[in-house]
């Protein structure tokens, strides 16, 4: 089983939807979560952190569910510029430099 | 803004050549990583380096090597390139003053094709 599992879509959407997707953890340890959005063709960047009483950054929501261990990103109002990959970010606390990411849910957002 | 350099966005070689992909940041991070990244596998973490002259294998180090003579600067050594190291390569640089809700922060990237 993978450390952390993403569905890999891709979520084809409608301009002005809302979408969701989950990420899966295994190690029940893992204390920092984040969402990075990764362009076709250019690095990841960080879209947000995960915390434990969840954040919201604009029409981005992201949650934290510790029991069921998931993480969970939340586009409302989606528009065509939001057509990225997601990774799922996952840090055990053991090691402060084993970070894990997951392999990206592909998001399309059409017109 | 931190910034993270690599030396080549886009790089071709032949097997059994001796490939360096060089990273620098600037921003005075500790820790330093390369990491390959796959259709369908994800970001795969090769090595990190946590301080000067100072690294840890990652998942997946054969075929690769690293080295951290400076602060700022963590190169990546294939020492024979082969077919099944075309990937794209990317560094990132963290800090861990701020504990572990830093993030980190990627370089652009090289896409290596070993013909």
């Amino acid at each position: 089983r993978k450390e952390v599992e993403q569905d890999p879509g891709p979520f084809n959407v409608p301009e002005g939807a809302t979408v969701a997707f989950n990420c899966t953890y295994s190690n029940s340890a893992s204390q920092s979560f984040f969402w990075y959005r990764q362009d076709c063709r250019k690095e990841p960047k960080l879209l947000m952190s995960v915390y434990s009483s969840g954040n919201e950054d604009g029409r981005f929501t992201a949650q934290l569910n510790r029991a069921s261990q998931y993480i969970s990103l939340l586009i409302r109002d989606s528009k065509l510029s939001d057509s990225a990959t997601y990774l799922c970010v996952v840090s055990p606390y053991s090691s402060a430099s084993k970070i894990i990411f997951g392999s990206g849910t592909r998001l399309s957002i059409r017109p | 803004d931190v910034k993270v350099t690599q030396s080549s966005r886009y790089l071709v070689k032949r097997t059994g050549e001796k490939v360096f992909l060089e990273c620098v940041q600037d921003m005075d991070h500790e820790n330093m990583f390369w990491y390959r990244q796959d259709p369908g596998l994800g970001l795969r973490l090769i090595y990190f380096s946590y301080d000067v002259k100072m690294k840890e294998k990652g998942d997946i180090p054969e075929g690769y090597s690293v080295s951290r003579e400076k602060k700022e600067r963590f190169s990546l050594i294939l020492e024979s390139a082969s077919t099944n190291q075309t990937s794209m390569y990317l560094c990132a640089s963290r800090t861990t003053s701020g504990g572990l809700q830093e993030t980190q922060y990627f370089g652009p990237g090289t896409r290596l094709l070993v013909l």
